[in-house]
């Protein structure tokens, strides 16, 4: 699996909005961009995932750079519950019943997200 | 619609003892994968299942297994413990293979 880069740390003030970076410069044509969260004492969470396009759901939005070696996990208000480590993961497809990355996620270090209040 | 489930979720067990953690996964979801969380290596994959049959598997070694039964609920087995096998250990499950639900894991210490 192609590595992901991510700070190991960082800080946020409540309702603010906060941008996590992940590099991954190795990223094949195919690999799609997953991002998880583990909060503590609790099984990882996914969060969002996306191929070239950015993507928007009810949790955060997936920025990703045009040349896709890069993207940006944007929390738009963090609360005190978004405090975690989040996990920016690649993944080749296919995501089909044979196919072997089905149900394997390859976990970095992440990014300790500290929100005060 | 529950989510997925572990039992026991805490455990203590002695050097040389084997040890059965149990996986219910979400209705539906036929790809149960099992990870294993220790503060020095993080979170490493160590299998998956899908429709009974070991579809993927990490680097550990032959002491952990695990199996699928044909209702999709998994059992993970580690023989022989060892000290360095204490960790918590995740099940996981998915239905589309986009996005994978994990439980909230079983605490093994191993003295």
């Amino acid at each position: 699996d192609a590595k992901t880069t991510q700070p190991n740390s960082m800080e946020s003030n409540e309702e603010e909005p906060v941008h996590l970076p992940c590099n991954h410069s190795t990223i094949s044509g195919t690999d799609y961009i997953h991002w998880y969260r583990q909060l503590p004492s609790q099984g990882p969470e996914y969060v969002i995932h996306g191929l070239t396009s950015n993507v928007n759901n009810r949790m955060a939005s997936l920025a990703i750079a045009e040349d896709r070696k890069s993207s940006t996990l944007i929390l738009h208000r963090a609360t005190l519950r978004d405090a975690a480590v989040y996990y920016c993961i690649l993944r080749s497809p296919p995501f089909t019943a044979g196919g072997t990355s089905y149900g394997k996620l390859t976990f970095g270090q992440g990014t300790i997200l500290t929100v005060h209040p | 619609k529950a989510g997925v489930t572990q039992t026991p979720r805490y455990l203590i067990k002695t050097r040389g003892q084997q040890v059965t953690l149990s996986c219910s996964p979400i209705s539906g979801h036929r790809s149960v994968s099992w990870y294993q969380q220790t503060p020095g290596q993080g979170l490493q994959f160590l299998f998956e299942y899908f429709s009974e049959t070991q579809r993927n598997k990490g680097n550990f070694p032959g002491r952990f297994s695990g199996r699928q039964f044909s209702n999709s609920r998994s059992e993970m087995n580690v023989s022989t413990l060892e000290l360095g096998d204490s960790a918590l250990y995740l099940c996981a499950s998915s239905r589309d293979g986009n996005t994978i639900y994990f439980g909230e894991g079983s605490w093994l210490t191993v003295v």
